[in-house]
């Protein structure tokens, strides 16, 4: 069974820099799929942040590309999570998620089948 | 990006009675492969969200057979056939045909 867990620090000041890390345990990172992050505002809908593939290809968001940074560790199975210049507005619970690909050539992801328990993060001074 | 639109914004169910939810996209969802990379996913109170179907009627692992999707293009329904105590919790569309992956604004089922 595959297993997303977040964590981080849960309150970041106002123009500093958001570093999450997300702990998958049931399966390789390095074996397939995307892995990547979504966030939800209090109580409000979903945000996709970006995704990435083990071997390096990243989709991001364009709302957020300029502020975002997400990585993978395969040595220690886990992704991370840089959002910089943070506002109130970046104010979520942050899930890490992972993404299956339409095909082992596709760049495409089908849909998101495993979420993280989600971290709360509150952004102010 | 593509907006995913959802009706109604709140679903009042009876217990043993059915509940749909729509959803729309500004495109269609058709990808060039030529599947429909549409989702539907369940939010509990409190929980995180859950993935319960799949390109447009496809039921991942564990999800009971009284949800059911249907649809087509830019035209997606989710259906409950009969809702139990469980099932309330807010329901997002989602696609994954074109990045950026895009969510509906949730629909709310909640017991009468």
């Amino acid at each position: 069974q595959v297993q997303l867990q977040e964590s981080g620090p849960g309150l970041v000041k106002p123009s500093e820099t958001l570093s999450l890390t997300c702990n998958v345990s049931g399966y390789s990172i390095s074996s397939g799929y995307y892995w990547g992050w979504i966030r939800q505002p209090p109580g409000k809908g979903l945000e996709w942040i970006g995704s990435m593939y083990h071997s390096g290809s990243t989709y991001y968001n364009p709302s957020l590309k300029s502020r975002v940074t997400i990585s993978v560790d395969t040595s220690k199975n886990q992704i991370s999570l840089k959002l910089s210049s943070v506002t109130a507005a970046d104010t979520a619970v942050y899930y890490c998620a992972r993404a299956p690909k339409a095909s082992s050539t596709s760049t495409t992801v089908t849909t998101i089948d495993y979420w993280g328990q989600g971290t709360r993060v509150t952004v102010s001074s | 990006d593509i907006v995913m639109t959802q009706t109604p914004l709140s679903s009042p169910v009876t217990l043993g009675q059915p509940a749909s939810i729509s959803c729309r996209s500004s495109q269609s969802l058709v990808h060039s492969d030529g599947n429909t990379y549409l989702s539907w996913l369940q939010q509990r109170p409190g929980q995180p969200p859950r993935l319960l179907i799949y390109k447009i009627s496809n039921r991942f692992s564990g999800v009971p057979d009284r949800f059911s999707g249907s649809g087509a293009g830019t035209d997606f329904t989710l259906k409950i056939s009969r809702v139990e105590a469980e099932d309330v919790g807010v329901y997002y569309c989602t696609q994954a045909t074109q990045f950026p992956l895009t969510f509906g604004g949730g629909t709310k089922v909640e017991i009468k």
